[in-house]
């Protein structure tokens, strides 16, 4: 079946260091994926996104480009900031059965320090 | 503003009881989620429904039902069943047709049950 396997946390940064979280996939046909960060307390809210081979999402800072060749969507900053604590979800989704099956990892928890 | 509310925010059940939680969507979706959200792991499908009347399971329905009478409205029973009912909640919903159907979250519902 369809799987994402995130980095373990948690990953501890201080203010404007570099980020990157490590994020690989297992799926069949041809996935979307997804970004997606939740503050403590709070829902899920989506932070970039890429839908085929080579594309690159962004938003506030963030990176990830959707390698097909190494089955992977690596999350990228190159400057965090306390604000960006929070856990980050990588997901894939893909058209099953009539309707878009998402499939979550497990999450990386980031804590940056001033 | 667009977006997805779920009620309440905390929640508190005595074992042996039913209980609701409430999600609206005025996002004019199509298609509705409830997950389920354990300490460190990923998100898990519960139940899921593409159009009004019609929904499905999900990888965990055991000892849960929804109802889809409205478009906006996908409400969640938790009923005396569900063996280990504590646990994060989150609804989602998304535009059925659109080549990525991006999931939207809500800000999710804790239940604790005493």
């Amino acid at each position: 079946g369809d799987s994402v396997t995130q980095m373990e946390g948690p990953v501890t940064l201080s203010e404007e260091a570099f980020l990157t979280i490590n994020c690989t996939y297992t799926a069949t046909g041809y996935p979307s994926l997804f970004w997606y960060v939740q503050y403590p307390g709070e829902g899920l809210q989506l932070l970039l996104k890429a839908t085929k081979a080579d594309d690159k999402g962004s938003n506030k800072g963030f990176e990830a480009t959707y390698r097909k060749e190494t089955t992977s969507f690596h999350l990228e900053k190159g400057s965090v900031q306390v604000s960006d604590s929070a856990v980050y979800f990588c997901a894939l989704s893909v058209r099953s059965g009539g309707y878009q099956k998402v499939t979550f990892g497990t999450g990386t928890k980031l804590q940056v320090i001033p | 503003d667009g977006g997805i509310t779920q009620s309440p925010k905390y929640l508190f059940r005595k074992e042996g009881q039913n209980v609701t939680l409430s999600c609206e969507q005025n996002l004019n979706h199509d298609a509705m989620y409830w997950y389920r959200q354990d300490p460190g792991q990923g998100l898990r499908l519960i139940y899921y429904s593409q159009i009004v009347n019609d929904f499905q399971k999900g990888d965990i329905a055991e000892g849960y039902s929804v109802s889809r009478e409205k478009k906006e409205s996908f409400p969640l029973t938790v009923t005396s069943a569900q063996k280990n009912p504590t646990a994060f909640y989150l609804c989602a919903s998304s535009q059925r047709g659109q080549s990525t159907d991006t999931q939207y979250f809500g800000p999710g519902t804790r239940l604790t049950v005493l």
